[in-house]
């Protein structure tokens, strides 16, 4: 199955510092890239996406930087709060024709924000 | 407007039965997917609806299985339970099979 390489496994950083995840893909079809942010207990919630038509994209204190030659991309949390503690999920999609029409996702980085 | 809906919340079944999760989507939305999340790791891609139609499915045994009604709700069906079938089972929404997908708060599954 293609995979989505997720690093680190887990994070600590200081309130008001830069939090950065990184992801890997391997399946050239993709060409939708979310990130998502899951509290305990709760669904998945859609932060941020982009397309490899732009290498970067910023909404707010996030940031998805994207380099398609190297079929990676990175989440940056800027002036990250303790709110912000969470585990964050990167994910691709297929576009038309790339196989079965589910997001695959990473496994995962536990954040935390120390005040 | 409401969010995708999902129910029960919490499931606790013995293995061998079978079970029987719902989902709404967001008003407007004609695509429902469906995953399974094991304690401690991302998202599985289990299924994916549109119109009605299974537009793709994932690695998963013919013990598990979908649809999709006419209001574009759906439900996944899980037969003969292992125990390795606890987990979270996630719905996710979107306009159609290529758009945004917006998770519901998941069934928490139980297998005993």
């Amino acid at each position: 199955q293609q995979q989505v390489k997720q690093s680190p496994q887990s994070l600590i950083v200081q309130k008001g510092g830069i939090s950065i995840i990184n992801c890997a893909y391997e399946n050239t079809a993709f060409d939708y890239f979310p990130w998502y942010q899951q509290f305990p207990g709760k669904g998945p919630a859609l932060l941020i996406a982009i397309r490899p038509d732009v290498s970067e994209k910023k909404e707010g204190r996030f940031t998805i930087s994207f380099n398609k030659s190297a079929k990676q991309f990175s989440l940056h949390i800027m002036d990250s709060q303790p709110g912000d503690s969470a585990t964050y999920f990167c994910a691709g999609l297929p576009g038309s024709g790339g196989g079965a029409d589910g997001l695959t996702f990473g496994k995962g980085t536990h954040l935390i924000i120390q005040p | 407007d409401a969010g995708v809906t999902q129910s029960p919340t919490h499931l606790i079944k013995t293995r061998g039965q079978q079970v029987t999760l719902r989902c709404s989507p967001i008003s407007g939305h004609k695509s429902v997917s469906w995953y399974q999340q094991v304690l401690g790791q991302g998202p599985q891609f289990i299924f994916q609806y549109y119109e009605k139609e299974e537009r793709g499915r994932g690695n998963f045994p013919d013990r598990f299985s979908a649809r999709q009604f006419p209001n574009y709700s759906s439900e996944l069906n899980v037969n003969a339970l292992l125990l390795g079938d606890s987990a979270l089972y996630l719905c996710a929404s979107s306009l159609t099979f290529k758009n945004e997908q917006y998770f519901g708060p998941g069934t928490r599954l139980t297998v005993t």
